[in-house]
């Protein structure tokens, strides 16, 4: 299967700060990308679907001026969290979807993010 | 809106047993599901991914079945090992450019 990195896997920052986590899709171009957030003992709420080159279309009830994504390229996509606090802290994990494989998602690995 | 269930939330087998994971959904007209694996703290392991227009598939001691007019699909693990050990969620894609409905996950432990 094809394989998409994330970075960092943890971070910590202090309340207030930003933080990015980036995507990369490391052997195929992803048209599509998805941010997904978890929380201790429950599964995957999906927070904002990514198209190369256009605005990302986030789910109901997710702040898009608090977490910016960006997908500048076919093979990276970004989240950034701004001014974080500490309710911000959870697991971010992203999805990439390339045209070659079926409709088949490949996960990274998640980011552990903690604030403050 | 589609929803999707795993039943049981928890489950815990000797070694060697053969595991069997349910998952059901609420809308049948569906393009996709996939079984994934997550580790605790890790991300997700695609497992199996079935079309719409299948009705199983496999790999290796994994087998996944798909009944789309009873909204269910089933994840069996044959002989199962300590490293099976995991959180297995199933997820439906509802078009090809659609995003994934994800279930609750059943929590699997294999005791040597």
């Amino acid at each position: 299967g094809a394989v998409v990195s994330q970075h960092p896997s943890r971070v910590i920052c202090k309340s207030g700060t930003s933080v990015k986590i980036e995507c990369r899709s490391l052997d195929f171009q992803a048209t599509t990308m998805f941010w997904y957030r978890q929380f201790p003992k429950q599964s995957l709420m999906l927070m904002a679907t990514s198209n190369e080159g256009s605005k990302a279309t986030y789910e109901q009830g997710v702040e898009k001026d608090k977490f910016l994504i960006n997908h500048a390229s076919l093979t990276l996509s970004t989240l950034t969290v701004t001014s974080a606090h500490p309710e911000d802290s959870s697991f971010y994990i992203c999805s990439a979807y390339g045209t070659s494989f079926a409709g088949e998602l490949f996960f990274g690995e998640g980011s552990r993010l903690t604030v403050l | 809106k589609q929803e999707v269930t795993q039943i049981p939330a928890a489950l815990s087998v000797p070694e060697g047993e053969n595991l069997v994971l349910n998952c059901s959904f609420t809308d049948s007209a569906i393009y996709n599901l996939q079984w994934f694996r997550q580790d605790p703290g890790k991300g997700l392991t695609s497992l199996l991914l079935i079309q719409s227009s299948q009705r199983e598939q496999t790999s290796g001691r994994l087998n996944a079945s798909l009944d789309k007019s009873s909204g269910r699909s089933t994840l069996y693990i044959a002989a199962s090992q300590p490293g099976d050990s995991a959180t297995y969620l199933c997820a439906i894609r509802t078009d090809s450019w659609g995003k994934l409905q994800f279930g609750a996950g059943t929590q699997v432990v294999v005791t040597p």
